[in-house]
């Protein structure tokens, strides 16, 4: 069974750092595209961010672009998501998600809150 | 980026009758359109790709069509649990876009 299971949000203040992670378990985790979506509270999706299977090639929305870094250890079949320089309207429930183009499994999220 | 725009925001319909949701894109995106069922407190599903191909383990009363810009999600004999917002997807280009939603709700 596929499992993805996001950890580290938190309460952050405007301009501050986070850094979320993702545990997969149940598949060959180096084989997949795995990518970051996020949801603001009562609102749509988002698409965050993209890496590859090697973690070559990375891929980002326009409003993180620069501030958030996604990365992946194919070693320990995690991925990281490092949030820098945050802004209150990056305020979300963030999924880890494998795919890169219509991702198949979804975990259950990390809120993030951006908030003085 | 490409935007995708859904219609209706929301969809009033009675169980057991058929549900019909609109996904148009910007630009063409092909074939390259999913879409995904979210029910409240919930992550999202996948329930097609390729604009008409069900993911593994999603019932046939769900089916997809369409190409280019106009994309069409048709939900037949709606269950209780079907109740749901709805998101459409282009894979076609970056970055990823999703559609605003449509709810389903129960009329």
């Amino acid at each position: 069974e596929v499992q993805l299971v996001e950890s580290g949000g938190g309460l952050v203040q405007p301009g501050g750092s986070l850094r979320l992670s993702c545990a997969a378990s149940g598949f060959s985790f180096s084989s997949f595209r795995m990518s970051w979506v996020r949801q603001a509270p009562g609102k749509g999706l988002e698409w965050v961010a993209t890496t590859k299977e090697d973690g070559s090639e990375k891929y980002y929305a326009d409003s993180v672009k620069g501030r958030l870094t996604i990365s992946r250890d194919n070693t320990k079949n995690s991925l990281d998501l490092q949030m820098n320089s945050l802004r209150v309207e990056d305020t979300a429930l963030y999924y880890c998600v494998r795919g890169g183009w219509h991702p198949d499994n979804w975990g259950q999220g990390t809120l993030v809150t951006v908030s003085s | 980026e490409i935007v995708m725009t859904q219609s209706p925001a929301t969809l009033s319909v009675s169980p057991g009758e058929r549900a019909t949701l609109s996904c148009r894109a910007g630009e063409s995106v092909n074939s390259d359109l999913a879409w995904y069922q979210q029910r409240p407190g919930q992550a999202p599903r996948l329930l097609i790709y390729g604009a008409s191909t069900g993911a593994k383990g999603i019932p046939a009363r769900f089916s997809g069509s369409g190409s280019g810009t106009e994309f069409t999600l048709t939900i037949s004999n709606l269950q209780s649990e079907d109740f749901a917002v709805y998101y459409c997807q282009q894979y076609n280009k970056w970055p990823r876009t999703f559609g605003q939603g449509t709810k389903v709700e129960i009329k």
